[in-house]
This record gives structure tokens, C-alpha cells and sequence, in this order.
């Protein structure tokens, strides 16, 4: 059964600095992996998703790789702004196009 | 572009009692999706569908039903409310193909007392 892991659970960082946030799972049997953004009572928005035969994805200040083999993704936030401030998760797709989630990261950028 | 729209958006429900959290799509997308997010957690997978008329049990179905009638709509049914399904529920949909981006509705939050 496929695993999704997101460390760390909760990060405060001050504005303008650069963040990663990590993801990890357990089977590399998957055709792509999405990071999404979602706000407090909202929905997910999709930032970034990577196609399996790719090393990684960018979109503005925000950078994600994927290392397939060893089950592992970054997700590279450049100068932090306080509008970044919400949960991120990563979500990996196996099987039947299912999307299998972390339990997110919630971040916090202080002005 | 309304894209995936749930509703209703919040709920109430007595326990034993049954509702239907409705879910359209108007990207002709052919999977749609069912999730469930409790406080704290990822999403969990409730049930999916491939097309109209075809459906299957995700990693959480027990206690839900769901049907798949047209393409834009994929409705799903709480039969007898429990306190375990309380909850925010989450609709997407995606297009066919294994590399294709799910987009998601607001979610429904349901509480049942």
C-alpha cells in the first residue's frame, strides 16, 4: 500500500527567506506526483505536478523535483512572501489514476 | 470557468439520517473522484469513477454509495449518518490518462451529531 510522508508538519519562517518542504513514499511504482496548496477552509489548488520520466517542475518562485527510485520530492519555495502561508501537500498517483495524499505541511511566513 | 462544483458547502445531519452531496464538472473529464479529509490528516480516496456508469470502491467506501448516471455528475450517498463521517468532503475530476491533473471543488463540511 502506497505511503505518503511530508516533514516537517507545521514551519514558520520570516518573509523573504527560502524554504523547502519534503515529501517521501513508499512505492515508486507511480505515474506522476502533484504538489497542491490549500487554504484554510478551501479547496486544493494544484501548483506543480511531475510526470514520472521527470527530475522536476517550475512554476514562478516555486521549483519541485521528484526522484523517483529513492521516493522522494522537494517542493523549493524562493523569497518567501506571507500570501505563501498555507497548508502544501503532496500527493502521488498510482493505479486507477488515484491520488494517494501526505498529511501536509502547514506553513507560516511572517511579515 | 466554474470547473468542479460541490454542494451543498456545509451541513448538519442528525445521526441515522441520509443525504446526498452532490458534485457537477464542466470539463468533460471522464474520472471524477470522491475524498474525505478529517482534521489533521491527507486526503483518503472514498470512491471513483472511470465514466458514466462505472464506479469503484476507493481505500474508505464503507458507509457511502456512490452512482454515475452522466459525465458531469457524480453524487454521493450517506445512507445512515454515523459520527465517524463527519468530515469535509472533497469532489475532483480529471481527464483521461494516466499523467492528467485532478482539479477539486471547495469541499462540503459535514457534521453529524
Amino acid at each position: 500500500k502506497q505511503e505518503v510522508t511530508q516533514i516537517p508538519a507545521a514551519l514558520s519562517v520570516p518573509e523573504g527567506e527560502n524554504l523547502v518542504l519534503n515529501c517521501s513514499f513508499t512505492d515508486s511504482a507511480i505515474y506522476n506526483l502533484q504538489w497542491f496548496r490549500q487554504d484554510p477552509g478551501k479547496g486544493l489548488t494544484s501548483l506543480l505536478l511531475i510526470q514520472s520520466s521527470q527530475r522536476e517542475q517550475t512554476s514562478g518562485r516555486l521549483n519541485a523535483s521528484l526522484d523517483k527510485s529513492s521516493g522522494r520530492s522537494t517542493l523549493y519555495i524562493a523569497a518567501s512572501q506571507p500570501g505563501d502561508s498555507a497548508t502544501y501537500l503532496c500527493a502521488v498517483t498510482a493505479g486507477a489514476n488515484n491520488l494517494f495524499f501526505g498529511t501536509g505541511t502547514r506553513l507560516t511566513v511572517i511579515p | 470557468n466554474a470547473g468542479v462544483t460541490q454542494t451543498p458547502k456545509f451541513r448538519i445531519l442528525k445521526i441515522g439520517q441520509s443525504m446526498t452531496l452532490q458534485c457537477t464538472q464542466d470539463m468533460n473529464h471522464n474520472y471524477m473522484y470522491w475524498y474525505r479529509q478529517d482534521p489533521g490528516m491527507g486526503l483518503k480516496l472514498i470512491y471513483y469513477s472511470v465514466g458514466a456508469g462505472i464506479t469503484d470502491k476507493g481505500e474508505v467506501p464503507n458507509g457511502y454509495n456512490v452512482s454515475r448516471s452522466t459525465t458531469e455528475d457524480f453524487p454521493l450517498r450517506l445512507e445512515l449518518a454515523a459520527p465517524s463521517q463527519t468530515s469535509v468532503y472533497f469532489c475532483a475530476s480529471s481527464g483521461m490518462g494516466s499523467g492528467q491533473p485532478q482539479h477539486f471543488g471547495d469541499g462540503t463540511r459535514l457534521s453529524i451529531l
